[in-house]
């Protein structure tokens, strides 16, 4: 098992551009979530999913969208880029009967220019 | 809402050493989680622990959820133990953690 595993793992953007990261998972798992990490700081949830098509606001939504349109996969959009978004990006997964035991990717850092 | 608190948020030891790292948290917790952030920014896993005590190996934990708290025992630390430990809650009725700020552990040979 690959477990969680993030696409790209850096990525260089400038201001006003979009990007999606890809986040995949292999264990089944039915909820995933995307957080950000700044320097110096836990992680804040961005979004999260409880299930295939469904998406859920977290603590720092805005300036970014999600989809689930398959079960192993959860993807984070960032529409126009801001230097502020510059940030690690980590996805993580859970299983619905203990969504708190989550399961973390390894990473993508963002650095908006 | 709730504040998840850790202590020291820096500590530095010799190998060989051991060290004590403490969550506090300032409501009722449905679960607690330790992970550790080792140097390449990967986050793993050590222990899910709602309550009691766990061990694996050099490092046991100990959650008192009715006193609002969590100990990480770190014994014989070695430098590939350094890193940053965060400790992250579960809500009653959520799915969502809430992390800590954590604590840097430095462990020099």
């Amino acid at each position: 098992n690959a477990g969680v595993t993030q696409t790209p793992k850096f990525r260089v953007l400038k201001t006003g551009q979009s990007m999606t990261l890809l986040c995949a998972q292999d264990m089944n798992h039915e909820y995933m979530y995307w957080y950000r990490q700044d320097p110096g700081m836990g992680l804040r949830l961005i979004h999260y999913s409880v299930g295939e098509g469904t998406t859920a606001k977290g603590e720092v939504p805005d300036g970014y969208n999600v989809s689930r349109l398959k079960k192993q996969n959860f993807l984070l959009g960032l529409e126009s880029a801001a230097p502020s978004q510059t940030s690690v990006y980590f996805c993580a997964s859970s299983y619905v009967g203990d969504p708190n035991e989550q399961f973390f990717g390894p990473g993508t850092r963002l650095t908006v220019l | 809402g709730i504040q998840v608190e850790q202590s020291p948020p820096d500590l530095i030891l010799q190998e060989g050493a051991n060290s004590t790292l403490r969550c506090n948290f300032s409501d009722s917790v449905n679960n607690l989680q330790w992970f550790h952030q080792n140097p390449w920014g990967q986050l793993i896993n050590l222990f899910y622990i709602p309550s009691g005590t766990k061990q694996n190996g050099r490092l046991s934990a100990t959650t008192v959820a009715t006193e609002r708290y969590s100990l990480l025992y770190i014994s014989s630390s070695q430098t590939t133990d350094s890193g940053v430990y965060f400790c992250a809650v579960g809500l009653y009725n959520t799915d969502k953690l809430i992390f800590g700020t954590g604590t840097r552990l430095q462990v020099f040979p």
